[in-house]
């Protein structure tokens, strides 16, 4: 069981929006603006789309953004492409120096 | 661009010890936190701790009896040991920069990650 909770699955068509969501406790999201989110496709190295809640690294589309609200993180992916069908990971730092992910989200592009 | 490359056994027996090495390329491992991260299969993410170029760790609670890792600046690489293994521990293990370097508290740079089977 994942620290953080994220929904197993979202879709979306092309050029539509997704939003995936990511639910903590007051010890991690709640407690800092620590969250990030990774893009994974399988067989290749995660890639950091989103830190510290709504920063993007150099060379990440603004089509990805975060936000945060209490507890809750969320991860947006406007105008969807058939290159974001991935997993997506959300992570945040908790309390005593530690940091936790979620389940992950795995995103179908109909 | 730095590259992180994992390597060591890819089969360990139960209660015997996992050992795996990072080498960090096209780049200095000073002055970083890296951190190890594992994935069991259809499973999340799972940080397990991490080691600063000075030496100084930080490691998963739930983890942290059975983890040990180190760092080697002279050979820009790294390495984690994780004791008495048991299949729980089966995984794909990778080497990630962070937290706490450029991104905060993100982990900007993964390598490919290496499976581990704890099995007999």
């Amino acid at each position: 069981q994942s620290a953080l909770t994220q929904p197993p699955s979202a879709s979306g068509s092309p050029g539509q929006s997704v939003t995936i969501s990511c639910t903590g406790t007051s010890s991690d999201v709640g407690a800092y603006n620590h969250v990030s989110w990774y893009q994974h496709h399988p067989g290749k190295a995660p890639k950091l789309l989103i830190y510290e809640v709504s920063k993007r690294p150099s060379g990440v589309p603004d089509r990805f953004s975060g936000s945060k609200s209490g507890n809750t993180a969320s991860l947006t992916v406007s105008g969807l492409q058939a290159e974001d069908e991935a997993h997506y990971y959300c992570s945040s730092h908790a309390v005593n120096r530690n940091w936790v992910f979620g389940g992950g989200t795995e995103l179908t592009v109909l | 661009q730095v590259y992180l490359q994992e390597s060591g056994p890819g089969l360990v027996k139960p209660s015997e010890t996992l050992s795996l090495t990072c080498t960090v390329s096209d780049g200095s491992i000073n002055n970083y936190y890296w951190s190890w991260i594992r994935q069991p299969a259809g499973k999340g993410l799972e940080w397990i701790g991490r080691v600063y170029s000075s030496g100084s760790t930080n490691y998963n609670p739930s983890l942290q009896s059975r983890v040990t890792m180190s760092v080697d600046t002279s050979m820009n690489q790294l390495s984690l040991r994780l004791s008495s293994v048991t299949a729980a521990d089966t995984a794909v293990y990778y080497c990630v920069r962070g937290p706490g370097g450029p991104t905060g508290e993100a982990f900007d740079i993964w390598g490919q990650g290496t499976t581990v089977t704890a099995s007999s």
